[in-house]
C-alpha cells in the first residue's frame, strides 16, 4: 500500500540557515507523482511542486530545491537561507492510480519554525 | 478561472448531532473531488474521493459519509458526530486527466463538544 513518511515532526532554525525536510514514500506503482505543499498559519494549502516518477532531475526554484532519489524512495525539500515567512507546515504527498482516478496520500507534515 | 468554496468555515456541534459540510467547484467540469481531514498531529487523512456524480470511494471506515449530487458539488455528512470527528476538513479538486495539482478549499474547522 502507498505510504508517505515525514519523520521530522517539527524543526526550528534561525533565519538564514538552510533546512532540509525529509520525505520517504512507498508505492508498488511504477508510475506515480510526488508533491510538496505548504500550509501557512492561515490554513490554506499552497502547491509548491509536482514531480513524476520518470523525472529524477533535481529542481530549483529560487530558495527552494528538491532532491528526488528513486533508489532510496525519497523526495527531500531544501530551503536555502530560510526566512521567517517560511514558517509553516510542509506536506509531502504521493499520487497513484486507484479506482479509476488518482488518490493523493499525504504525510503527517513537518512544522518548520524559522526564528528571527 | 476555477474556484473552490467550502462552508461553513467554522462549526461547533454537540456530540450526537448531525453534520453537513458542503464544497462547490466553479469554472470546470467533471472534476475529481476529495475530502480530507486534518486532526492535530496526524497530517492530512484522505476520507473520500469521487470521479463523478453518485460515485464515491471511501478510504477510512467511520461514521462519516459523502455524496455528490451534482457534478461540482461534494457533501460530507454524519448522522451522529463523535468527539473524534473534530478537526479541519478540506475539500479539494483536480482535473483527473493526470495526477496534477490538487486545488484546496479554505477548509472547515469542526469542533465537537
Amino acid at each position: 500500500a502507498q505510504k508517505v513518511t515525514q519523520a521530522q515532526t517539527e524543526i526550528s532554525v534561525v533565519e538564514k540557515e538552510d533546512v532540509t525536510l525529509d520525505c520517504v514514500y512507498e508505492t508498488r506503482d511504477t508510475t506515480y507523482y510526488l508533491f510538496w505543499y505548504k500550509q501557512p498559519p492561515s490554513g490554506e494549502l499552497v502547491f509548491l511542486i509536482r514531480r513524476n516518477s520518470f523525472d529524477e532531475q533535481n529542481e530549483i526554484s529560487g530558495r527552494y530545491s528538491w532532491n528526488f532519489q528513486k533508489s532510496t524512495s525519497s523526495f527531500n525539500f531544501t530551503i536555502t537561507a530560510s526566512q521567517v515567512v517560511d514558517s509553516a507546515v510542509y506536506f509531502c504527498a504521493l499520487s497513484e492510480v486507484g479506482s479509476g482516478t488518482y488518490k493523493y496520500i499525504f504525510g503527517t507534515g513537518t512544522r518548520l519554525k524559522v526564528l528571527a | 478561472s476555477q474556484t473552490i468554496h467550502q462552508w461553513p468555515a467554522t462549526l461547533v456541534q454537540p456530540v450526537g448531532s448531525p453534520l453537513s459540510l458542503e464544497c462547490t467547484v466553479e469554472g470546470t467540469s467533471n472534476p475529481n473531488l476529495y475530502w480530507y481531514r486534518q486532526a492535530a498531529g496526524r497530517g492530512l487523512q484522505l476520507l473520500f474521493y469521487s470521479v463523478g456524480i453518485g460515485q464515491i470511494s471511501s478510504e477510512v471506515p467511520q461514521n462519516l459519509s459523502a455524496s455528490r449530487p451534482q457534478d461540482r458539488q461534494f457533501i460530507l455528512s454524519s448522522k451522529k458526530l463523535l468527539l473524534s470527528d473534530s478537526g479541519f476538513y478540506l475539500c479539494a479538486w483536480t482535473t483527473g486527466v493526470s495526477a496534477g495539482e490538487l486545488f484546496f478549499g479554505e477548509g472547515s474547522r469542526l469542533t465537537v463538544l
